[in-house]
């Protein structure tokens, strides 16, 4: 079954500076992977999305992530943070699995930006 | 605006009472998917609907129970509520006809406080 972690519950950092969140995901095969964004009392709404082709995928919004087979990896990077990217952040990972696909979120880190 | 429309927005009701969440797709998107956001829980998914069958189950519980109408929009029946039943509920939508791999379109949320 696939699994996904965010080791991180929640990250401050200061705006201007650069921001990188983690995610593992766990899946025998090549999953589908997911950067999500949720402001307070919004819904989700997609940043990035891969699943194959180039490893480092750009997103909206100034984002970033890089596909490592290796370490199981599917980190979300920006390189300058402004004060309005304070949010929540889910990585997701999909797969086609026997009754549809299906798509887990992970817990979620929650992004604090400091002036 | 993503699109996807959500109605009520916010719900109060008693233990034991049955509501009706709605849910309309963005244009185009023949696929629902339910979603369940509690603090404890996390993004828990319920339920995928696509073209008006259901397609894949996840962690619904028996009191809940949903469907998907010829003009796709959706309702999830919620019945003999708890009070651990208080959580956001989100309806996606995708473009994709075997499910969520061009990753998914939010709503809002339905915010229940069951008292």
């Amino acid at each position: 079954a696939q699994s996904v972690t965010q080791p991180d519950i929640h990250i401050t950092v200061s705006e201007g500076a650069s921001l990188e969140l983690r995610c593992n995901y766990s899946y025998g095969a090549t999953p589908y992977l997911f950067w999500y964004v949720q402001s307070p009392g919004q819904g989700l709404q997609l940043l990035l999305k891969y699943f194959s082709g180039d490893t480092l995928v750009q997103g909206i919004k100034g984002f970033e992530a890089e596909f490592k087979r290796s370490q199981s990896s599917f980190n979300l990077r920006k390189p300058s943070v402004h004060w309005s990217d304070a949010a929540e952040y889910f990585c997701a990972v999909g797969a086609l699995r026997a009754g549809g696909f299906k798509t887990i979120f992970g817990a979620g880190t929650r992004l604090f930006v400091k002036a | 605006d993503s699109g996807v429309t959500q109605t009520p927005k916010h719900l109060i009701t008693a233990t034991g009472q049955r509501v009706t969440l709605r849910c309309s797709p963005r244009s185009g998107d023949l696929s629902v998917y339910w979603y369940q956001q509690s603090l404890d829980q996390g993004l828990q998914f319920l339920i995928q609907y696509y073209n008006g069958e259901e397609r894949a189950k996840g962690n619904i519980l028996e009191r809940f129970s949903a469907q998907q109408f010829p003009d796709l929009h959706s309702e999830l029946n919620l019945s003999s509520l708890e009070l651990g039943d208080s959580a956001l509920y989100f309806c996606a939508s995708s473009v994709a006809a075997q499910g969520g791999n061009y990753g998914y379109t939010f709503g809002s949320g339905t915010r229940l406080t069951v008292v």
